[in-house]
């Protein structure tokens, strides 16, 4: 099965902050991966898919890149609601689908 | 508005049973791929299991199979988990999430994209514990 690696696990930034999460595969995927933000107590919410396409309604301060094994998700200008754990996922061709094991995104 | 919401959690002993729900409002049902994905108390998201729009293809985790068994009523927008021999590292929020994707499943599939899990409910609790 295709493993995620995510990096760092913990990140701690400020508001207005610029801060980029990657997310490396254990093989080529193309572009098939999507990033989660999940807060404490909530269901995940897609934030981007397809490697770099911004969901409906997800704030443009979200983008993601990459293609084949390493992938980045940037978030411009840290605003407070921004502070959560973020999730990368990858779907290639059919189950099994594999999620990185998380990176949380604390106040610094 | 679109909306999947679970239910059927609850505390089983080791060894058990239960049976999840998950029932879908505001969207076409039966046009999506269905999925249950976990989270164990202060850990991060495993996916369980997949079915597709029309049953013909199902998919486990190997931490479960053989254990639960996924099914799905578009009839009734409904989505299910049948859960046997339930043990403590089963213990998890349990959520239905909603795929757009249709599965690549005899490649080459040169228009296949990945949309991710695009709508999720709020989870369902199950805990195994004696």
């Amino acid at each position: 099965d295709i493993q995620l690696t995510q990096s760092p696990s913990f990140l701690s930034a400020s508001v207005g902050d610029r801060v980029t999460i990657t997310c490396r595969a254990s093989q080529g995927i193309s572009n098939y991966l999507a990033w989660y933000q999940q807060k404490p107590g909530k269901a995940p919410k897609l934030l981007i898919y397809a490697a770099s396409t911004l969901q409906s309604g997800v704030p443009s301060r979200f983008s993601g890149s990459g293609s084949g094994t390493e992938f980045t998700l940037t978030i411009s200008s840290l605003q407070p609601e921004d502070f959560a754990t973020y999730y990368c996922q990858q779907l290639n061709s059919h189950p099994p689908y594999t999620f990185g094991q998380g990176t949380k995104l604390g106040i610094k | 508005e679109v909306q999947l919401v679970e239910s059927g959690g609850g505390l089983v002993k080791p060894g058990g049973s239960l049976r999840l729900s998950c029932e879908g409002s505001g969207f076409a049902f039966s046009s999506y791929s269905m999925n249950w994905v976990r989270q164990a108390p202060g850990k991060g998201l495993e996916w369980v299991s997949s079915i597709s729009s029309s049953s013909s293809y199902i998919y486990y985790a190997d931490s479960v199979k053989g254990r639960f068994t996924i099914s799905r009523d578009n009839a009734k927008n409904s989505l299910y988990l049948q859960m046997n021999s339930l043990r403590a590292e089963d213990t998890a929020v349990f959520y239905c999430a909603r795929d757009p994707t249709h599965y690549c499943t005899s490649p080459p599939c040169y228009s296949y994209n990945y949309y991710g899990m695009d709508v999720w409910g709020q989870g369902t609790t199950v805990t195994v514990s004696s």
